[in-house]
């Protein structure tokens, strides 16, 4: 059964810091892996999806990589600002089985970015 | 404008009674998913729809019911079978079932 860890659960950093959150699987016959924010009482937004093919993907100041043989992902935030601040979810999706293609979601860690 | 819609944004249900969520999409995404969020735990799939007039059950379908009449509909009844019906409800779509998801706003549900 795939399981999905994020540590660590909340982290507080200043403005400006490089940071990065920790995404660990137990499987990795997964197909693809997606890294969401979510602001407090809001739905998710969807940051960077990596193929299973792929080792990192880029968007702006987000960097995500992928080791599909280790079960780990990194999500690197370079210069952090306040307005970071958000939950991170990172999710993987399946490759195999009849629910194949869903999504299975870490817990996610809450970064706070002090100015 | 294009996205995904979920109403209402909150919700309070009386013990004993069905009540229904929306979620509507405008992206002509063929794949739409509920997801349930509860403090502390991590999302979890209720049912899944992958094309018109199909559907699946996910992880914890127990008192939840869908339909899916029409490619940008997908409600979500919340059956008084449901115990602990208390939660925060997603909706999600993506263009098929293996690429990326995109989320509505989300329904907060309180059960009074």
């Amino acid at each position: 059964k795939q399981e999905v860890t994020q540590i660590p659960a909340a982290l507080s950093v200043p403005e400006g810091e490089n940071l990065v959150l920790n995404c660990s699987f137990t499987d990795s016959a997964i197909y693809n892996l997606q890294w969401f924010r979510q602001d407090p009482g809001k739905g998710l937004t969807s940051l960077l999806l990596i193929q299973s093919s792929q080792r990192e993907q880029t968007s702006g100041r987000l960097n995500a990589s992928l080791d599909k043989s280790s079960g780990r992902s990194t999500l690197y935030i370079a210069a952090s600002q306040p307005g970071d601040s958000a939950t991170y979810l990172c999710a993987v999706r399946r490759n195999y089985g009849g629910s194949q293609g869903n999504l299975i979601f870490g817990k996610g860690t809450k970064l706070s970015v002090k100015p | 404008d294009g996205g995904i819609t979920q109403s209402p944004k909150y919700l309070f249900r009386k013990e004993g009674q069905n009540v229904t969520l929306s979620c509507e999409q405008n992206l002509n995404h063929d794949a739409m998913y509920w997801y349930r969020q509860d403090p502390g735990q991590g999302l979890r799939l209720i049912y899944y729809s992958q094309i018109v007039n199909d559907f699946q059950k996910g992880d914890i379908a127990e008192g939840y019911s869908v339909s899916r009449e029409k490619k940008e509909s997908f409600p979500l009844t919340v059956t008084s079978a449901q115990k602990n019906p208390t939660a925060f409800y997603l909706c999600a779509s993506s263009i098929a079932s293996m690429n990326e998801q995109f989320f509505g706003p989300g329904t907060r549900l309180t059960v009074l």
